[in-house]
């Protein structure tokens, strides 16, 4: 069984300051993970991905997250945030031969100008 | 490439009724997997469908229905809709073989 769960469902940040969003996950096999980013009635946009390999994945829009096996978890960074970066963000997880993606409740990222 | 297309992207229908929802993937994507999104529940998977076939299935009743065709194109239907299935119905399309999916606009159904 697979699980995430995204540390705050609401974060506020100033425009130019860093964004930090948590996700956690819990898997029994190697997990894929993923970020996606959804904007107000859009379908989910995939701004980046963990499978094998380097553990510091760059995305798209200067996203980038660090895959931490010890601390099982998947936390997606900017340096400097945008106000078009103002949406809700979903963690996933899949893995094995199950192709599924489980989410995590998604944080809603205000950018104050 | 054109991405993932969803037919239609709003539809209102009554308790009782059924309804058909449509998607059609990357070209060159055999998986097809539909997610459900609502405020309280969040993004819950309803099914995928490899090469015609369901491979996997999420936990929904009986009512919640899919296929998929030749040309991977897949269709979702709900049949004697209740208040509860309102929601964004999204589709995702993937190579298959565990790599990310990548999502249609959704379609918005409400059940009056």
């Amino acid at each position: 069984a697979q699980s995430v769960t995204q540390l705050g469902s609401h974060v506020s940040v100033s425009e130019g300051a860093l964004v930090l969003l948590r996700c956690n996950y819990s898997s029994s096999v190697p997990p894929y993970l993923f970020w996606y980013v959804q904007y107000p009635n859009q379908g989910l946009q995939l701004l980046l991905k963990y499978t094998t390999g380097a553990t510091l994945v760059k995305g798209i829009n200067g996203f980038e997250a660090e895959f931490k096996k010890s601390e099982t978890s998947f936390h997606l960074t900017k340096p400097s945030a945008h106000m078009s970066d103002a949406a809700e963000y979903f963690c996933a997880v899949s893995g094995g031969s199950n192709y599924k993606l489980t989410f995590g409740k998604g944080t809603l990222l205000t950018v104050n100008p | 490439k054109a991405g993932v297309t969803q037919t239609p992207r709003y539809l209102i229908k009554t308790r009782g009724q059924q309804v058909t929802l449509s998607c059609s993937p990357i070209s060159g994507h055999r998986s097809v997997s539909w997610y459900q999104q609502t405020p309280g529940q969040g993004l819950q998977f309803l099914f995928e469908y490899f090469s015609e076939t369901q491979r996997n299935k999420g936990n929904f009743p009986g009512r919640f229905s899919g296929r998929q065709f030749s040309n991977s194109r897949s269709e979702m239907n709900v049949s004697t809709l209740e208040l509860g299935d309102s929601a964004l119905y999204l589709c995702a399309s993937s190579l298959g073989e565990g790599g990310e999916q990548y999502f249609g606009p959704g379609t918005r159904l409400t059940v009056t």
